[in-house]
């Protein structure tokens, strides 16, 4: 079965750090992958996404930036964080090209900024 | 991008009643997915029920129901027999080019 793992689970950081949050999955190949922000009470807003090694699709252009260096790794980075970065991070991954997979999601990280 | 509201941000329902959560969205495509997540405190995404457009059946799993309204752009999330365990965050979603766009939530609380 297919798994996904995200962590830190909680962070926190000072104001102009850098950050690096993870996520991995197992279980399949070639997944998208996706990065998303959820600020408290609020929706899902997509940050990145990936359909392949190397390949990353920006939706909201800010001080963060995503990798992938292998097929199922996903990592978010900042060089330097802003007190607007705090929020929860959630990481996830769906089939390939297939409309009717739906999205899994890890258990996010909750990144504080001070 | 495509656009999603969710017009209620919270709602409040007594155990064992049906309620009805509202989403409405915004895309020029012809084919595309509908998605309903649940979000509880733990903040674990669960799918709770998925939609093709072009299938002009709704979707059902067991408690859960959507009403799919295509041309009105419409996809509503009906809960019968409400639980506790049903209060949770509700974010309704469309997929279409590798792309997944959520709405803003509904708060849903199940009071016993």
């Amino acid at each position: 079965s297919q798994t996904i793992h995200q962590w830190p689970a909680t962070l926190v950081q000072p104001v102009g750090s850098p950050l690096s949050l993870e996520c991995t999955v197992e279980g399949t190949s070639n997944p998208n992958l996706y990065w998303y922000r959820q600020a408290a009470g609020r929706g899902l807003q997509l940050l990145f996404y990936s359909v392949g090694i190397g390949q990353i699709s920006s939706e909201v252009p800010q001080n963060l930036s995503a990798s992938r260096p292998q097929d199922r790794q996903f990592i978010l980075s900042s060089k330097k964080l802003l007190l607007s970065d705090s929020g929860f991070y959630l990481c996830a991954w769906s089939g390939s090209g297939q409309g009717d997979s739906p999205l899994h999601f890890g258990n996010g990280t909750r990144l504080t900024v001070t | 991008a495509q656009t999603v509201t969710q017009s209620q941000p919270e709602m409040s329902v007594q155990e064992a009643e049906t309620v009805t959560l509202s989403c409405t969205y915004d895309t020029s495509e012809s084919n595309y997915y509908l998605f309903w997540y649940k979000q509880p405190p733990s903040r674990q995404m669960i799918l709770v029920i998925r939609q093709e457009a072009y299938k002009q059946q709704n979707a059902t799993e067991n408690r859960f129901s959507v009403n799919f309204q295509k041309a009105a752009k419409s996809f509503s999330l009906k809960i019968s027999d409400s639980q506790l365990g049903d209060t949770a965050m509700y974010f309704c979603a469309t997929y279409n080019f590798n792309k997944f766009y959520f709405g803003s939530g509904t708060k849903l609380n199940v009071k016993p």
